[in-house]
């Protein structure tokens, strides 16, 4: 069974640093993996999606990479602001039509 | 263009009654999620299906039940509500290029909070 996990479970830094968020998951048999985020009370929004014969993806500030080999991905979060205030999930997907499988997340605070 | 709605958006529940939770795409996908998040946890998966008439159980399936009569609407039901039912609820879609693999970017709904009392 597939597991997904998220270190750390929250941080907290000043606005303007360079962030890594990491996730691992336990089965490298994937297919693609998506980071998403999380706002209170909201739904998910889709930040990136990395197919497994990629490396990495960039959109903006974010550059999310792809190890399947060693089960790894991380999420590179450049020059925080106080809006990146929020959860950041990781979810990978086994293949076929199959849902994701979820982390638990990483609770991020930027603070002013 | 709307992407993917739910409602309602709350609902109290007693124990025992039944509903049912709407999910509706305008994206034309095929692919429809239904998923459950309990407080502090990730979310998992509670059915599935690949297009209109086809659905299939995730991780979590046990309490209930699912329909696809159209490639828009994905409802959820609750049979006989259960206090470990208390979740937040998300319907989520994605397009598969019709090779028997979803491959695209999943896209979320905005989650109904179910309490059951």
């Amino acid at each position: 069974k597939q597991e997904v996990t998220q270190i750390p479970a929250a941080l907290s830094v000043p606005e303007g640093e360079n962030l890594v968020l990491n996730c691992s998951f336990t089965d490298s048999a994937i297919y693609n993996l998506q980071w998403f985020r999380q706002d209170p009370g909201k739904g998910l929004t889709s930040l990136l999606l990395i197919q497994s014969s990629q490396r990495e993806q960039t959109s903006g500030r974010l550059n999310a990479s792809l190890d399947k080999s060693s089960g790894r991905s991380t999420l590179y979060i450049a020059a925080s602001q106080p809006g990146d205030s929020a959860t950041y999930l990781c979810a990978v997907r086994r293949g076929g039509a199959d849902g994701l499988t979820f982390g638990k997340g990483t609770h991020l605070i930027i603070q002013p | 263009n709307a992407g993917v709605t739910q409602t309602p958006k709350f609902r109290i529940l007693k124990i025992g009654q039944s509903m049912t939770l709407q999910c509706t795409q305008d994206m034309n996908h095929n692919y429809m999620y239904w998923y459950r998040q309990d407080p502090g946890m990730g979310l998992k998966l509670i059915y599935y299906s690949v297009g209109a008439g086809i659905t299939d159980k995730g991780e979590v399936p046990n309490g209930y039940n699912v329909s696809r009569s159209t490639t828009e609407d994905f409802p959820l039901r609750l049979e006989l509500a259960a206090p470990s039912q208390t979740s937040v609820y998300f319907c989520a879609s994605s397009y598969s290029s019709g090779q028997g693999r979803a491959s695209d970017t999943q896209y979320f709904g905005p989650g109904t909070r179910l309490t059951v009392l």
